[in-house]
């Protein structure tokens, strides 16, 4: 069984829609958790990061963590072309050292 | 230049030659990183520098060296690579690691490497 597991898509979703993005985990250990956006061609870009259980909001873009049943989710609202890339989630127990990332979920938002 | 940058961006090299891929960061961090991105699958971590001194080699072979001659440059140095190999080699860099909580990794855009 992977650490992470996270579903590979492509996710393809009209503009406007809202978009809920998902990984999941077998490590209790694990406390930091993050989402990175990676465009074509570049390097993955940090795009939100959460201590612990709950949620964050930024914008358009909302991280939720229940560590009860070890299950991350990243909501994006009024899905912009501009958002397609994949999207990276990727954790750690403690400090940032040893990040254990997923495979990545490709989105495409069309206009 | 700003942020991390690498060269070269795209590399296509024979099992028999040796070539050298190099990272420099421009955010005064002291913790560099290299990482593998094969399609379909996570990042790998490879090697970790903190300070100039590796702290992390995670069961990397030996026909990978890397090379960390100060805090703003990173290196990795391959020789007789396999075709398995091929993949975008992204380098890393933050604050340091002994910084604990949110020390966030800034990444490079990576170079494509094809070993043919």
């Amino acid at each position: 069984q992977k650490e992470v597991e996270q579903d590979p898509g492509p996710l393809s979703v009209p503009e406007g829609a809202i978009v809920s993005l998902n990984c999941t985990y077998s490590n209790s250990a694990f406390q930091y958790f993050m989402w990175y956006r990676q465009y074509s061609r570049k390097g993955p870009e940090l795009l939100m990061y959460t201590y612990s259980s709950g949620n964050k909001e930024d914008g358009r873009f909302t991280a939720q963590v229940d560590k009860s049943s070890k299950y991350i989710s990243l909501f994006i609202r009024d899905s912009q072309p501009s958002d397609s890339a994949t999207y990276l989630c990727a954790m750690t127990s403690t400090g940032f050292q040893k990040l254990v990332f997923g495979t990545g979920t490709r989105l495409l938002v069309s206009p | 230049e700003t942020g991390v940058t690498q060269t070269p961006r795209h590399l296509v090299m024979g099992m028999t030659n040796k070539k050298s891929l190099k990272c420099e960061q421009h955010l005064g961090h002291n913790a560099m990183y290299w990482y593998k991105q094969s399609a379909k699958k996570p990042l790998e971590l490879m090697f970790v520098y903190n300070f100039k001194e590796q702290t992390e080699n995670n069961s990397v072979p030996s026909r990978f060296s890397p090379e960390c001659p100060n805090s703003s440059h990173l290196f990795l140095h391959l020789h007789t690579l396999q075709p398995e190999d091929s993949a975008l080699y992204l380098c890393a860099s933050s604050q340091d690691l002994l910084a604990g909580g949110a020390d966030t990794q800034y990444f490079g855009p990576g170079t494509r490497l094809t070993v043919l």
